[in-house]
């Protein structure tokens, strides 16, 4: 059973590139969320959704999007990376939809640097 | 920012001994969950004490939570070098699907 799985784990960019960083879970969880992880800060969440087709924002939204097309598969796009995105991301999961919370199943994360 | 924060920011002891970190949030919840994060990898979850329950056990690991006081605390009994890493305590609060993440303690257990 895989769990969680991001791709890529290490990626760098330049200054105004884009990039999707992929989520895909096989748990059929309703529930999926985008975090980044920073020095200090601990995790803070960009973006989640309840199910495929809904979507909402986090904390940190600015300068991700996000889809749910599927339910295993939640991307994050970044549409012109800047350096202050360079972070660690984590794709976490849930077995959960709309009307209850629980534990989160999270994937090993992306390591995002932007020049 | 709603970050919750936790301390101690960094705890070392012995193996052997207990070791207890503490959780602060700022708004009502439904549940309050603790994690554990190895080095360099993802979180892992330990335990989840919903907010009408004040305390709770599973294996080595007790967690108390204080609603009044928006608090909640992990106690780690007859440490070992093995539970070495970062803790985080999450939120969620009523009526949304954000879980708010502490900004964590690193444990380090001295074998």
């Amino acid at each position: 059973n895989a769990g969680v799985t991001q791709t890529p784990k290490f990626q760098v960019l330049k200054t105004g590139q884009s990039m999707t960083l992929q989520c895909a879970q096989d748990m059929n969880h309703e529930y999926m969320s985008w975090y980044r992880q920073d020095p200090g800060m601990g995790l803070r969440l960009i973006h989640y959704s309840v199910g495929a087709g809904i979507t909402d924002q986090g904390e940190v939204p600015n300068g991700y999007n996000v889809s749910r097309s599927t339910t295993e598969d939640f991307p994050l796009r970044l549409l012109s990376a800047a350096p202050s995105q360079t972070s660690v991301y984590f794709c976490a999961s849930g077995p959960f939809g709309t009307g209850d919370t629980g534990e989160l199943f999270f994937g090993e994360g992306s390591r995002l640097t932007v020049l | 920012s709603q970050q919750g924060e936790e301390d101690p920011q960094a705890l070392s002891i012995q193996e052997g001994e207990n070791a207890t970190m503490n959780c602060s949030y700022k708004t009502s919840i439904n549940n309050l969950q603790w994690y554990r994060q190895n080095s360099g990898r993802g979180l892992v979850h330990l335990i989840l004490i919903r907010s009408n329950e004040r305390e709770k056990h599973s294996g080595r690991l007790r967690v108390t939570l204080d609603t009044s006081k928006k608090s909640s605390s992990l106690l780690i009994t007859a440490s070992r070098a093995a539970d070495t890493a970062s803790y985080f305590c999450a939120t969620d609060e009523p009526g949304t699907y954000k879980y708010i993440f502490g900004t964590g303690t690193r444990l380090k257990v001295l074998a």
